[in-house]
C-alpha cells in the first residue's frame, strides 16, 4: 500500500512570509502527527490530529497550526516565517496499533 | 516529562563488526519503545520496537531488548553491513494506543567502512 505522502519535497521562503506543507496519511490511518527536526533540537513533537480534530499538543508557538481533512489529509502551516523555522518538518501516521509510520519529509529553508 | 537519552555519535566501525547503541528512558508507566533509522536525505522508518518489559524487537538482524529494571532499550547487531550507515533514533511513547506522540533521543550517526 501507499506510504504518507508529504508535499512539496523542498520549500525556499523568505523571512516574514507564510507557508503551508501537506501530508497524506496512508489509507486508513486517522492519525496524522507532524514533528520539526532541526540539529539543534532534534526531533519535537508540533501536533497531532485524529478525525479532524487536534487530539495532541507540542510547545511551539501560534505560528504553527494545523487541520485535518475528512480524508485525513493533513496540512500545517507555519506563518510569519523566522529564520529558526529551517528545518526538516516529517509527517507521521497511524491506526494506533502498528505504531507510526513517516513521511520522507519537507524540507523548508527560510532566507 | 518523559525522556529518551542515547548515546553521542558519531560512532565509526569497520563491516562485520558488532554495534550497540545505548538507549536509556525516564518515563511514567509503562511505555512503548521503538528505534528509528534515517537515510541521508529521507525521513525516519520503523527499525523495531517493544511494548512491554522483556520484550525483544528484532529486524533485518538488529535486536533490542527492553528492559525495565534498567530503563533502558539498547540496540544491537551482530555484524554491521556498509548499508548499515545511518542515523539511529531511540524513541518512546507513553501509550500503547498510538494516540501519545513520540519523544525521541538525539540521534547516534554510524558510519559503517569497508
Amino acid at each position: 500500500k501507499a506510504g504518507v505522502t508529504q508535499t512539496p519535497r523542498y520549500l525556499i521562503k523568505t523571512r516574514g512570509q507564510q507557508v503551508t506543507l501537506s501530508c497524506s496519511p496512508i489509507s486508513g490511518h486517522r492519525s496524522v502527527s507532524w514533528y520539526q527536526q532541526t540539529p539543534g533540537q532534534g526531533l519535537q513533537f508540533l501536533f497531532e490530529y485524529f478525525s479532524e480534530t487536534q487530539r495532541n499538543k507540542g510547545n511551539f508557538p501560534g505560528r504553527f497550526s494545523g487541520r485535518q481533512f475528512s480524508n485525513s489529509r493533513s496540512e500545517m502551516n507555519v506563518s510569519t516565517l523566522e529564520l529558526g523555522d529551517s528545518a526538516l518538518y516529517l509527517c507521521a501516521s497511524s491506526s494506533g496499533r502498528d505504531g507510526y509510520t513517516f513521511g520522507s519529509g519537507t524540507r523548508l529553508t527560510v532566507v | 516529562g518523559d525522556s529518551v537519552t542515547q548515546m553521542e555519535g558519531p560512532v565509526t566501525l569497520s563491516e562485520e563488526a558488532f554495534l550497540t547503541i545505548n538507549c536509556t528512558y525516564t518515563a511514567t508507566g509503562y511505555p512503548s519503545l521503538f528505534w528509528y533509522v534515517q537515510y541521508p536525505g529521507e525521513g525516519l522508518q520503523l527499525l523495531l520496537k517493544a511494548t512491554k518489559a522483556d520484550d525483544k524487537g528484532s529486524n533485518k538482524g538488529f535486536e533490542a531488548t527492553y528492559r525495565k529494571e534498567t530503563t533502558s532499550f539498547h540496540l544491537e547487531k551482530g555484524s554491521v553491513q556498509v548499508s548499515d550507515s545511518a542515523v539511529y533514533f531511540c524513541a518512546l511513547s507513553a501509550s500503547n494506543s498510538g494516540n501519545t506522540p513520540l519523544v525521541f533521543g538525539k540521534g547516534t550517526r554510524l558510519s559503517v567502512i569497508a
